[in-house]
């Protein structure tokens, strides 16, 4: 059962425009939603996160929008740079229940091409 | 500040053997909880302790078994290892369980052949 997915796999962007990196949830009681971004050899690095009592978070280049009706969220990257390539990870918790245990999904490659 | 740190980063087993992680958590931080990330998915929930308790746990086996010390840094034991317990073992840290963010190590790659 997978309560979090991100259905593309890879996403490939030029250099300057748009990245836009979306994730599914099927969890009704996931309050809290996170963006990690991961280079290889690695570990997740945090990068932005949305509470369910809000619909968008800005941070610099960076904006994560949450559509709770539609179970949907996604990030934004503007403009995308090189240094943005890496694999993007969408992550969901149910504080309430499970405080800050995170159910993440597969994962997107992002390649921001020069 | 220190960082959530791991050791070994790389090892080989052979099936069957055992296998014990460890972590140091970041300054300050007295959750720890552990992932296992297989190639290509998405890391998944192992367990959490705090103040040195488990407090809660995956679905994965009891040979999959762990502790944290009164310094907050911890281990992940692994007992009779399998082909599929080869993957990315990522330990990470927070302040208090209802934070939700995590920070993660670089962790620890195991190969079980």
């Amino acid at each position: 059962d997978q309560q979090v997915k991100q259905n593309s796999p890879s996403l490939s962007v030029q250099e300057g425009r748009i990245s836009i990196l979306n994730c599914d949830y099927t969890n009704s009681m996931f309050d809290y939603f996170l963006w990690y971004k991961k280079y290889p050899a690695e570990g997740p690095t945090f990068l932005i996160s949305i509470s369910s009592i809000k619909d968008k978070n800005e941070d610099g280049r960076f904006t994560v929008f949450l559509n709770k009706s539609a179970k949907h969220l996604s990030l934004h990257i503007v403009p995308s740079q090189p240094g943005d390539s890496a694999v993007y990870f969408c992550a969901a918790s149910a504080r309430q229940t499970s405080g800050s245990r995170l159910t993440f999904g597969e994962g997107t490659q992002l390649t921001v091409n020069p | 500040e220190t960082g959530v740190t791991q050791s070994p980063t790389h090892l080989i087993k052979t099936r069957g053997q055992q296998v014990t992680l460890r972590c140091s958590s970041q300054s300050g931080h007295n959750t720890v909880s552990w992932y296992q990330q297989a190639l290509g998915q998405g890391p998944q929930f192992i367990f959490q302790y705090y103040r040195e308790e488990e407090n809660g746990r995956g679905n994965f086996p009891p040979r999959f078994s762990g502790l944290q010390f009164p310094n907050y840094s911890s281990e992940l034991n692994v007992n009779a290892l399998e082909l599929d317990d080869s993957a990315l073992y990522l330990c990470a840290s927070s302040l208090d369980l209802g934070t939700g963010i995590l920070y993660f190590g670089e962790g620890s790659w195991l190969t079980v052949v």
